[in-house]
């Protein structure tokens, strides 16, 4: 089952920022938080992930809180390409690259005009 | 530089059919996972092939398995299609070396299979 809880669905306006929350109460000292989306009838696609500390790239900004129990994904500007299914994951790092996704639900983010 | 690619694009069966899809992975990588999207879930881990043997499963039945190639190419092959096999089917692939400690699994467009 996936360890992560997110709204069902969220509104953005164009160009307005839109902040994606995601809780993970259970998180353990070992695992990792990813984003991934899908577009529609696409494969997921990577976003970002994070361990403790706040992460930056060129699609978004990624904010853990200090005890890791939630995080937000934040999309600075907003398009009508962003909207998507937005998924949370927590996911443990091995060595080999062997850790499934585990996917739930996922949040769909609608960016209107 | 091709990403992860699939084939075919959609593909129609009947029940009692069987299916096999196939996946080449991104460039440079040699771990491949297969995923099944049902329509409005989530994708679900099917298994996960590595050095061409594999590495972990899935709660998934015995009629689902696959293959890796030595060029980490894979393919999925479902025997005695039901109709709840009906799905998005993904492949995923990945790297086991990565700086970050990242192991970010890069995913194909799918192929839509329907059983009938």
């Amino acid at each position: 089952d996936a360890k992560t809880t997110q709204p069902p669905s969220m509104d953005c306006a164009e160009g307005r920022a839109a902040n994606l929350p995601c809780n993970h109460s259970t998180i353990s000292g070992n695992e990792y938080v990813y984003w991934y989306r899908q577009i529609h009838s696409q494969g997921p696609q990577y976003i970002i992930h994070g361990l403790k500390n706040n992460e930056t790239n060129e699609m978004a900004s990624l904010i853990i809180t200090e005890d890791r129990k939630s995080s937000t994904l934040i999309l600075p500007h907003a398009t009508l390409r962003d909207t998507a299914v937005y998924y949370c994951i927590v996911r443990p790092i091995t060595q080999g690259g062997s850790e499934k996704l585990v996917f739930g639900k996922g949040m769909k983010l609608t960016v209107n005009p | 530089d091709a990403g992860v690619t699939q084939s075919p694009t959609h593909l129609i069966k009947t029940r009692g059919q069987q299916v096999t899809l196939r996946c080449s992975p991104k460039s440079g990588h040699d771990t491949v996972s297969w995923y099944q999207q049902a329509l409005g879930q989530g994708p679900q881990f099917i298994f996960q092939y590595y050095e061409e043997e594999e590495r972990q499963r899935g709660n998934f039945p015995d009629r689902f398995s696959g293959h890796q190639f030595p060029n980490y190419s894979s393919e999925l092959n479902v025997n005695a299609l039901l109709l709840g096999d009906s799905a998005l089917y993904l492949c995923a692939s990945n790297t086991g070396t990565s700086g970050r400690g990242g192991y970010e699994q890069y995913f194909g467009p799918g192929t839509r299979l329907t059983v009938t």
